[in-house]
């Protein structure tokens, strides 16, 4: 089955700073890669996703590049702000039959002011 | 985007007791989904509830221990069985799926509530 790396578990940055985040899959034939951050208390909220026809996506501060010859996927925070520490996962899934998100295990963002 | 509740938010338990969660969504959607978030820990699936069927355990996951219901396509209930602490979690209700009925378009997304924090003493 699928499997997800996620790295780092831990990132602490200054506010202002760009926070990076990255994951690898192994099954070459996911092709949806969403990202959720999940504050302290609070379920998973998605913040971006991206498909295998592209390559970036981006949403005001907020990017995601993908790779898919390399199998990786990364979010990128630009002008990191306080109220952006929080968990985030990121998940893969093919998107065709039965098929469900497979979760990479977190990383914890403290965005200090 | 969906919205979704649970009840109840969170609960404490005794040992050998069970509880019943419940999920609701403001639309029909197609699949649903629960998930067990262990503390500080990554998201487990733990069974796709289907409408009208048993639901689809995930390995691990057994229906004696967490039967599942899903009268219709906005609700769900999953309950957990005879208590045991490592039964303390955050269940999570999920949603996604394209939408049954031509016109009301959903997106193919997951989105997840707040989840139901149980403690098992």
């Amino acid at each position: 089955g699928e499997n997800v790396e996620q790295h780092p578990s831990t990132l602490s940055v200054q506010e202002g700073d760009s926070a990076v985040i990255k994951c690898t899959y192994s099954d070459s034939a996911s092709n949806y890669f969403p990202w959720y951050k999940q504050e302290l208390g609070k379920g998973p909220q998605l913040i971006i996703d991206i498909r295998s026809n592209v390559g970036e996506k981006k949403d005001q501060r907020i990017a995601v590049t993908l790779n898919k010859t390399a199998k990786h996927f990364s979010l990128h925070i630009t002008e990191t702000q306080p109220e952006d520490s929080a968990v985030y996962f990121c998940a893969s899934r093919r998107d065709s039959g039965y098929s469900t998100l497979t979760f990479g295990k977190g990383t914890m963002l403290l965005v200090s002011p | 985007s969906a919205v979704i509740s649970q009840k109840p938010s969170r609960d404490i338990c005794q040992r050998g007791t069970s509880l019943t969660i419940q999920c609701q969504v403001d639309s029909q959607v197609t699949m649903m989904f629960w998930y067990r978030q262990q503390p500080g820990q990554s998201l487990t699936l733990i069974a796709t509830a289907n409408q009208g069927s048993e639901a689809t355990y995930e390995s691990g996951f057994v229906i004696d221990k967490f039967p599942i219901s899903r009268p219709n396509l906005t609700f769900s209930t999953l309950t957990v069985s005879n208590m045991s602490p490592e039964d303390s979690s955050i269940y999570l209700c999920s949603v996604g799926g394209r939408s049954p009925f031509p016109g009301l378009a959903l997106s193919d997304t997951q989105y997840f509530g707040p989840g139901t924090r149980l403690t098992v003493l």
